[in-house]
């Protein structure tokens, strides 16, 4: 079974420092990895998509890491900003020989960021 | 540039009572469209997809259903609402397989 698990479930930080996302997965096979910020009531929105071969990809003060051989990523924050309180939800796509693919969701990483 | 629009933003229904949400798409054509529900501290999950007009899959089976009458048009609707229905409506849309592009969600309250 497909599935994919994030921590921790909930951060605080303060403001300024970093911090690191962590997400675990057991997809096969294996598309692409995605994260994902998600403000209170608001839709997603993509922060980085990884395919297989890439292992690192920085987005601003967002960098997701992707490890294909041990099937974890994680999601480093620099420089934390109040603005990046929000949860974090990393998405593994698979795909099928018939073109079709699908999407496992983790939970998500709760990160408040406080003065 | 393509933006996605669903409506209502909030919603407060009766137990019972009917539901419709709708979502729609612009700058782009044949999307691939997806309904997603989040409950409160969980993850989403996807309900339905649709590849084309008239071509709905479902992923969970309950008293909800989709429709898609127009190519960029996609409706949630439910005949009776349950107090399970409850939740953070997302509408998504995507033109292939690596990129999902997310509405702005509809919060729904049954009561």
């Amino acid at each position: 079974k497909n599935q994919v698990e994030q921590s921790p479930q909930s951060l605080i930080i303060l403001e300024g420092k970093n911090c690191t996302l962590q997400c675990n997965y057991t997809v096969s096979p294996f598309s692409n990895l995605r994260w994902y910020k998600q403000d209170t009531g608001r839709g997603p929105v993509s922060l980085t998509i990884m395919t297989f071969s890439e292992n690192t990809k920085s987005n601003g003060r967002y960098t997701a890491t992707l490890d294909a051989d041990t099937k974890q990523s994680s999601l480093h924050i620099t420089a934390s900003q109040l603005s990046d309180s929000a949860s974090y939800i990393c998405v593994v796509s698979s795909t099928s020989g018939a073109g079709s693919y699908q999407l496992t969701f983790g939970k998500g990483t709760k990160l408040s960021v406080i003065p | 540039s393509q933006t996605i629009h669903q409506w209502p933003a909030t919603l407060v229904q009766p137990v019972g009572s009917p539901l419709s949400l709708e979502c729609t798409v612009e700058g782009t054509s044949n999307p691939n469209l997806y309904w997603y529900r989040q409950a409160a501290g969980r993850g989403l999950q996807l309900l339905f997809y649709s590849v084309g007009i008239g071509q709905i899959s479902s992923e969970v089976p309950q008293n909800l259903s989709a429709s898609r009458p127009q190519d960029r048009q996609f409706i949630l609707s439910s005949k009776k609402l349950l107090l399970s229905d409850s939740g953070f409506y997302l509408c998504a849309w995507s033109p292939g397989m690596y990129e999902q592009y997310f509405g702005p969600g509809t919060r729904l309250t049954v009561t």
